[in-house]
C-alpha cells in the first residue's frame, strides 16, 4: 500500500530556533514530492522536488529529497511566530488512472512561541 | 495567480438533507479533486476528475457523488447527509493533462467546513 509518513506529528519551538520536518514515503510509482503549508484555511504550495540532492530554497525555508532512502526534509531556520502552521507532505503518483494524484501525509503541526 | 473558489466557507445541514458543494477554478486546469480533512486522518481523496464529464473514485467515495459538466466547475454532492460527514472539504485543481509532462502540483480552494446535525 502506498503511504506517506510525516514526523513529528507536532512540534513546539521558540522564535529563532531551527526546525527540521521529516517526510518518508513508500510509493510504487513516484513522480515528485510536494510540501504545503496550511494555516487556518487551504494548503498553500511551498516546494516541488523531483530530483535527489537538489536543495530548493525560499527565504528561511529549504527542502531536499533523497530518492534512494525515500525521504525528504523541510528545514526552517530562525523561526517566527508566522511559521506556525501544519506542514503537509504529498507524493505525486505517476501511473495509470492515478497519475497526478497526491498521497498526503498527516502533517506536522508546528507551533512557534514568542 | 491560480484561483480556486468554493461556494461556502461554513455550512450547517441536517441529517438526511441533500448537500451541494461547488468548486470553480479559473486557470483552465484539466484535473480537479475533492478531499475531506479530519483531525488525525489528514487529507483523504473522495473523487477526482481529469476531464469534463469524467470522474473517478478516490479513497473514500462512499456517500458522495460528483458532477463535472464544465471544465472550470466540479461539484461534490452528499445525497443524504450524515453526521459522520461533518468535516472540512477542500477542492483542488491541477494541470497538465494526464500523460504529458508537468509538475501536477495542486492548488487548493479555501475549504468548506460542513457540520451535519
Amino acid at each position: 500500500e502506498d503511504k506517506v509518513v510525516q514526523s513529528p506529528l507536532s512540534l513546539v519551538v521558540h522564535e529563532g530556533d531551527t526546525v527540521t520536518l521529516n517526510c518518508s514515503y513508500e510509493v510504487t510509482n513516484f513522480r515528485s514530492l510536494l510540501w504545503y503549508k496550511q494555516e487556518k484555511k487551504a494548503p498553500t504550495f511551498l516546494f516541488m522536488l523531483t530530483s535527489s540532492g537538489i536543495e530548493k530554497k525560499s527565504g528561511r525555508l529549504s527542502s531536499i529529497l533523497d530518492k534512494k532512502e525515500l525521504f525528504s526534509i523541510l528545514n526552517i531556520t530562525a523561526t517566527q511566530t508566522g511559521d506556525s502552521a501544519v506542514y503537509l507532505c504529498a507524493v505525486v503518483m505517476n501511473y495509470g488512472g492515478s497519475q497526478g494524484n497526491l498521497i498526503f501525509g498527516k502533517g506536522t503541526k508546528l507551533s512557534v512561541k514568542p | 495567480d491560480v484561483k480556486v473558489t468554493q461556494s461556502s466557507r461554513y455550512l450547517v445541514k441536517r441529517t438526511g438533507e441533500k448537500v451541494f458543494l461547488e468548486c470553480v477554478q479559473d486557470m483552465d486546469h484539466e484535473n480537479m479533486f475533492w478531499y475531506r480533512q479530519d483531525p488525525g486522518l489528514g487529507l483523504r481523496l473522495i473523487y477526482f476528475s481529469y476531464d469534463v464529464k469524467m470522474k473517478e473514485k478516490g479513497d473514500i467515495p462512499e456517500g458522495y457523488s460528483v458532477s463535472r459538466e464544465k471544465k472550470e466547475r466540479f461539484s461534490l454532492i452528499l445525497e443524504s447527509a450524515s453526521t459522520n460527514q461533518t468535516s472540512m472539504y477542500l477542492c483542488a485543481s491541477s494541470s497538465p493533462r494526464r500523460g504529458t509532462s508537468g509538475s501536477y502540483e495542486q492548488y487548493f480552494g479555501p475549504g468548506t467546513r460542513l457540520t451535519v446535525t
